[in-house]
């Protein structure tokens, strides 16, 4: 089984200030992937980076970084430079390698309010 | 990336009644798609696996006949949500995965039933 844990229940920043959302998983698998989903109130989950689990280095896309540590089981999103149009949740998610765990699973999510 | 369109974007019908919602992949031919569903201010939560030609398979207490999937072509899988109540007034979306393992989802459609 696998399982991914966000237990921020709600985040503000301020514009322009970078941000930090928690995501913990446990895994029996070896291979894994992790992902980060941001929802508008539209609600279309939009895919913003993703994170191997054998890859070395720490996924960046942009304004978005994921810090993998691996050991402590932990993908948690960095926003920097905060803009209005980031105020949305946030999920978190993992997929494993094998039968059960090879389906994406999503953590509860974080809601992000970005003040101007 | 997977360009997936979902119809209708929201629906409203009166309880006891059928609803059908098509999820398209538009650039990319989708042997597996997954639908979700997602309660307000809650996480999203898989239903079922769409696989093109053969049965979806459900996840555990999801009522097969209750949401009935077909995956008929490569771009298109549908989900009927049969003699619909009150509580199934969700927000239902459907993803495509290709074959590198990335998932795209469509935009969602909501559906109320009074």
């Amino acid at each position: 089984a696998q399982k991914i844990t966000q237990t921020q229940p709600g985040m503000f920043v301020q514009e322009k200030e970078a941000v930090t959302l928690d995501c913990t998983y446990d895994t029996s698998d070896q291979s894994y992937g992790l992902f980060w989903y941001k929802q508008p109130s539209s609600g279309e989950m939009i895919f913003l980076i993703y994170q191997g689990s054998y890859d070395e280095q720490n996924a960046t896309e942009g304004r978005y970084s994921l810090n993998f540590q691996k050991a402590r089981k932990s993908a948690n999103l960095v926003i920097s430079a905060s803009q209005l149009g980031d105020s949305a949740m946030y999920f978190c998610a993992m997929r494993g390698a094998t039968g059960a765990n090879s389906k994406l699973t999503f953590g509860k999510g974080i809601t992000l309010s970005v003040r101007p | 990336g997977a360009v997936v369109s979902q119809h209708p974007s929201w629906v409203i019908c009166k309880s006891g009644t059928s609803v059908k919602i098509e999820c398209r992949s538009l650039d990319f031919q989708a042997t597996t798609m997954f639908w979700y569903r997602q309660f307000p201010k809650q996480s999203l939560m898989l239903m079922a696996t769409s696989n093109e030609g053969s049965k979806a398979t459900y996840e555990q207490g999801v009522e097969k006949d209750k949401f009935l999937i077909n995956h008929a072509s490569l771009t298109l899988s549908t989900l009927t949500v049969t003699s619909a109540h009150p509580e199934d007034s969700s927000f239902y979306i459907c993803s495509v995965q290709k074959k590198n393992n990335e998932q795209f989802f469509g935009p969602g459609t909501r559906l109320t039933v009074l």
